[in-house]
């Protein structure tokens, strides 16, 4: 299988704990991208990379939040301290560096903090 | 900034009708990009089609397609013959390309269709 893929699929963690999550994107794909997605509603975009280099950031993205690509292949994106409020789907999905190229997503990890 | 809209919460068909999701767009760019995605009861975001600003050409791909129009800004998407595996979240996205290394993409709140038997 060469799509993307996320790991793990599922974490369920207690307030105040940190969590990591890791995506492998299509091998070619030299962008990277993270995204929150809660119930009912679309995608938000959180960050995203061109090669390791991290372009642009929400401000969604609260200093809790840290995102890395250190060999501009896997990315791993960390929670510390987790709130409540942080239980979402975490979608991350790869492209190529041409904006017109569409988005090809994982599966996705699902976060449920307690 | 930019904006999608889906005004469409849910919306249910019977197998075999024809249905229209609305997809309307608010960008200040004149080079941005349109997508529809789908995304089944599985949670895996499916790409459908793309579109650039500069070409309102409608297209056709097999039972589904989509209609473009600067004029409204809207880029709605028909699913003819409608099934049951096309029960799904759809959801519009806006991709505006300021430079090479900049990209804002924006998702709307997506459409639930469910087709019934």
């Amino acid at each position: 299988d060469t799509g993307v893929s996320q790991d793990p699929r599922h974490k369920i963690t207690k307030r105040g704990q940190n969590v990591t999550f890791r995506c492998d994107p299509i091998s070619e794909h030299n962008r990277l991208y993270w995204y929150r997605q809660t119930l009912g509603q679309g995608p938000e975009f959180l960050t995203y990379f061109q090669n390791e280099a991290q372009l642009e950031k929400s401000r969604l993205l609260s200093d809790r939040f840290s995102a890395e690509r250190p060999k501009g292949s896997f990315s791993t994106l960390e929670i510390q301290r987790t709130e409540q409020g942080d239980s979402a789907m975490y979608l991350c999905a790869s492209s190529f560096t041409i904006p017109s190229n569409e988005q090809f997503f994982g599966p996705g990890t699902r976060l449920t903090v307690l | 900034a930019q904006k999608v809209t889906q005004a469409q919460t849910e919306i249910s068909v019977v197998e075999k009708e024809d249905v229209t999701l609305d997809c309307v767009y608010e960008t200040r760019d004149t080079t941005y990009y349109l997508f529809w995605y789908k995304q089944p009861p599985s949670g895996e975001l499916v790409f459908l089609i793309r579109r650039n600003s500069f070409d309102e050409q409608n297209e056709i791909s097999g039972r589904y397609s989509w209609n473009f129009q600067k004029s409204t800004s809207s880029f709605n998407f028909t699913i003819t013959a409608s099934q049951v595996v096309d029960s799904a979240v759809y959801f519009c996205a806006l991709s505006e390309a300021p430079d090479n290394y900049g990209q804002n993409f924006v998702f709307g709140p997506g459409t639930r269709l469910s087709v019934l038997p």
